[in-house]
């Protein structure tokens, strides 16, 4: 059985850093694309970063309003991916979801943690 | 950039009438490699995301048959033969074709039973 379990995340001002994670496991970690997806309070779904597996070269994407402030990374060896955000923003607040994806996109969602991005 | 466009926004649906959520792209959601990277998600009050159906038609592990996919090039539509309860929730599309920007969501279906 597929499982993601997030955890980190919690509360930080505006211009501050939090990580948040993903455990997983029921699957070959090593070889799958990972994202990470959010969803503003209230709001629909908005994808936030994608990592290949080393396999296809690591290669990192992200969406446009976090270019440049968050890092997607994984440790193949703890079956886990992260994502590192830094100067937090108000409108970044929302629970983000870890995914595994394959056959077109995400296929398995962790539940969810929540960013809060409050002074 | 590719916009992912749904109608309705909402859905009142008799008990085991059927219902249907259309979904266009602003672009052909045709990829080089020829599949067309449309996918359907399901969201319940209080869950997380559940994918339903991929590349257009194909219905993802343990999802009932009452639910189908179709469509081509930019649009598309999700069909359920018949609601039931369990149903209820925000129902999504998702384009995986465009990168940049890559994964793009409609705005979301809101399915209530009437």
């Amino acid at each position: 059985e597929v499982q993601l379990v997030e955890s980190g995340g919690g509360l930080a001002q505006p211009g501050g850093s939090l990580r948040v994670s993903c455990a997983a496991s029921g699957f070959a970690f090593r070889t799958a694309w990972m994202s990470w997806v959010r969803q503003a309070p209230g709001k629909g779904l908005e994808w936030v970063a994608r990592i290949y597996g080393k396999t296809d070269g690591g290669t990192t994407q992200y969406a446009a309003p976090v270019k440049g402030r968050f890092v997607i990374s994984r440790d193949d060896s703890k079956s886990t991916v992260f994502l590192e955000m830094d100067s937090l923003k108000t409108e970044d607040t929302g629970v983000y979801y870890c995914t595994a994806d394959w056959q077109g996109g995400p296929a398995f969602w962790g539940q969810g943690k929540l960013v809060t991005v409050s002074s | 950039d590719v916009v992912m466009t749904q109608s309705p926004l909402s859905l009142p649906v008799t008990l085991g009438q059927p219902a249907s959520i259309s979904c266009t792209s602003s672009q052909s959601l045709v990829y080089s490699d020829g599949k067309t990277y449309l996918s359907w998600f399901q969201q319940r009050p209080g869950q997380s995301p559940r994918r339903l159906i991929y590349y257009v038609s194909n219905r993802d592990s343990g999802v009932p048959d009452r639910f189908s996919g179709s469509g081509s090039d930019t649009d598309f539509t999700l069909k359920i033969s018949r609601v039931e309860a369990e149903d209820v929730g925000v129902y999504y599309c998702m384009q995986a074709t465009h990168w940049p920007p890559g994964y793009t969501f409609g705005q979301g279906t809101k399915l209530e039973i009437k």
